[in-house]
């Protein structure tokens, strides 16, 4: 049974760096082809891909955000790290892990909320 | 980055009625493998999304047969033959065809 589950601050101040945790089990990251993923959703708005980290350590990013992002895993731990520098007030979002094989499964999301 | 649009964004639906929600890509989204990468996911209130459909038509384990894709290229569908109470939320497509992946805006599915 996949399960993945987010953690981190619930409240940032603006110009600080996030750090958000996905602890993930069920399957490994040591295994060919799996990844695991960081998608966003403002409140009332739509899905937004952040970042997805592979097996071998291959990263991608949104064009968007990539000057802002830092993705990496621990494989040790079942775990991917999702750093964001510089938060904004909107980038008030619940903050979503994923498996990134076919998105099949999902964390319950981390509400976040950057505000002085 | 492909661009994906939904129509409509709103969609009030009599239970029991067929409920139906168009998807199109800015780019076709068949990969280089030549699957379609093309999904569906279903995001009650409150909950996160759920994936509904992979890969244009393929039913997610655990999803009723009364939901469906279809579609090639850059047009696709969802169909949901008779709607239920438990359908309410908001619908996304997802294309995972292309790095960065992207969703639509959504669809709001409602009861009338």
């Amino acid at each position: 049974q996949i399960t993945l589950k987010e953690s981190g601050p619930t409240l940032v101040k603006p110009t600080q760096t996030l750090t958000l945790t996905c602890t993930f089990s069920g399957f490994s990251l040591n295994t060919y082809g799996v990844g695991v993923a960081w998608i966003r959703q403002p409140p009332g708005k739509a899905l937004e891909w952040l970042a997805l980290i592979y097996w071998d350590d291959d990263k991608r990013y949104s064009p968007s955000l990539k000057s802002r992002l830092t993705i990496t895993k621990d494989t040790s731990k079942n775990q991917v790290v999702l750093t964001m520098t510089n938060m904004d007030p909107v980038d008030t979002a619940t903050y979503y892990c994923a498996h990134a094989n076919g998105y099949q499964y999902w964390g319950q999301g981390t509400l976040v909320t950057v505000s002085s | 980055d492909i661009v994906m649009t939904q129509t409509p964004l709103s969609s009030p639906v009599t239970l029991g009625q067929p409920a139906s929600i168009s998807c199109r890509s800015s780019q076709s989204l068949v990969h280089s493998d030549k699957n379609t990468y093309l999904s569906w996911l279903q995001q009650r209130p409150g909950q996160p999304p759920r994936l509904l459909i992979y890969k244009i038509s393929n039913r997610f384990s655990g999803v009723p047969d009364r939901f469906s894709g279809s579609g090639a290229g850059t047009d696709f569908t969802l169909k949901i033959s008779r709607v239920e109470a438990e359908d309410v939320g908001i619908y996304y497509c997802m294309q995972a065809t292309q790095s960065p992946i992207t969703f639509g805006q959504g669809t709001r599915l409602e009861i009338k």
